[in-house]
């Protein structure tokens, strides 16, 4: 069974902190996600890395995936309270289920 | 992105009714979908694997008489929650391929949840 341990649960900043969310497995995968979701509505993909060692940028978001694809974080830079949300991150072999990540509730106060 | 539609988005119902959840894709044919459920400030667990014409693949501990499953069309997944008790009362999340985009990547394509009381 793959697994997905990510950290951390919780997480309260205050606007224009960095910050870092890890997502890790002993498992590897073939592509990683991580996904936002906000109270009351679906997630919504950010994002999915695919090769070893990979770095992504959305805007203020970065992304990597582990040099073993076994793992993956998410750095924030200069919060804002329009980051808060929950983040998900989620594996998966090819054309398999996801596993996700326990999720982290960012808190970005203004 | 690819659009996932859910209907309805809230719904509140008495006990021992049932209730009927409907995921479309929108602008794609999703062959695959996924039926999860969530709990407050909890991440998804994942119920079942809809998959078009022919039985979803239900999760350990999921009870398939209770969440019925029907995907009969490219577009459309159906979930029916059973003589509904107050314990299924929950945020319902479906989930979509698109083929289009997908490919290997294993991307899923969230529909906005339902939203479901049982009094």
């Amino acid at each position: 069974t793959q697994l997905l341990e990510q950290s951390p649960q919780f997480l309260s900043i205050q606007e224009g902190e960095n910050l870092t969310v890890y997502c890790n497995s002993s498992s590897v995968f073939s592509s990683l996600q991580w996904y936002r979701q906000e109270p009351g509505e679906g997630p919504v993909l950010l994002v999915t890395v695919v090769t070893g060692g990979e770095v992504k940028k959305l805007k203020r978001l970065t992304f990597q995936f582990g040099d073993a694809r076994k793992d993956s974080s998410l750095h924030i830079t200069a919060a804002q309270p329009g980051d808060t949300g929950l983040y998900l991150c989620a594996g998966g072999a090819s054309g398999s289920r996801l596993t996700f990540g326990e999720g982290t509730q960012l808190t970005v106060n203004p | 992105g690819a659009v996932v539609s859910q209907h309805p988005s809230r719904v509140i119902c008495k006990s021992g009714t049932s209730v009927k959840i409907e995921c479309r894709s929108l602008d794609f044919q999703a062959t695959t979908m996924f039926w999860y459920r969530q709990f407050p400030k909890q991440s998804l667990m994942l119920m079942a694997t809809s998959n078009e014409g022919s039985k979803a693949t239900y999760e350990q501990g999921v009870e398939k008489d209770k969440f019925l499953i029907n995907h009969a069309s490219l577009t459309l997944s159906t979930l029916t929650v059973t003589s509904a008790h107050p314990e299924d009362s929950s945020f319902y999340i479906c989930s979509a391929r698109d083929p289009r985009t997908s490919g290997d990547f294993n991307e899923q394509f969230f529909g906005p949840g339902t939203r479901l009381t049982v009094l």
